[in-house]
């Protein structure tokens, strides 16, 4: 129950097309769902997140789709570019005093092409 | 501003010995949490320390342990190395009194168990 199920696993995508990463959940106590995004030899950092009480979140070329019904979420990359070539984890928490721990997905390697 | 120093940033042991891996939270920052990243995985939550005690801890051996100082920083220790040891080890602080789920991962220590 404490899964977060990601994919697709590895992801190519042409410069300027739309970058589309999906994520679902089982635990219904999640409440907080960021995405981070790790490029080689980094630590994950924060791209954008959601709570369940809005459907959608949008941070200039970054948007989060939420399905609260469906327990899924997806990551939307505009106008994809070779810079955005990464790893992005989704993740969810149960957030309460003291309870910061993340459960990520498996990751999706994205590669944007010219 | 530093963010999240990690230390050492690689290293490499064997079967069975003991290891300690160091981090430095962000400046401001009083909760630090460890998570171990296999290659090709999202991280896993270890465990979180706050007020220099474990708040919460994943599903790990007791031969990780770990401790934070007054000062914050934080180490992590791993007993009886085994080869699935093998991961990148990513601490990430957060200040929590705010509530924020915002975590600032370091860039890890990537350890080799031979």
């Amino acid at each position: 129950q404490q899964q977060v199920k990601q994919s697709p696993q590895s992801l190519i995508v042409q410069k300027g097309g739309i970058s589309i990463i999906n994520c679902a959940y089982e635990n219904t106590a999640f409440d907080y769902f960021p995405w981070y995004q790790q490029f080689p030899g980094k630590g994950p950092a924060l791209l954008i997140a959601i709570r369940p009480d809005v459907s959608e979140k949008k941070e200039g070329r970054f948007t989060i789709s939420f399905n609260k019904s469906a327990k899924q979420f997806s990551l939307h990359i505009m106008d994809s570019q070779p810079g955005d070539s990464a790893t992005y984890f989704c993740a969810a928490t149960a957030r309460n005093f003291g309870n910061e721990k993340l459960t990520f997905g498996t990751g999706t390697r994205l590669t944007i092409i010219p | 501003d530093a963010g999240v120093t990690q230390s050492p940033t690689h290293l490499i042991k064997t079967r069975g010995q003991q290891v300690t891996l160091r981090c430095s939270p962000k400046s401001g920052h009083d909760t630090v949490s460890w998570y171990q990243q296999a290659l090709g995985q999202g991280p896993q939550f270890i465990f979180q320390y706050y007020e220099e005690e474990e708040r919460q801890r994943g599903n790990f051996p007791d031969r990780f342990s770990g401790h934070q100082f007054p000062n914050y920083s934080s180490e992590l220790n791993v007993n009886a190395l085994l080869l699935g040891d093998s991961a990148l080890y990513l601490c990430a602080s957060t200040f929590l009194p705010t509530g924020a789920n915002v975590l600032t991962f370091g860039a890890g220590s990537r350890l080799t168990v031979l």
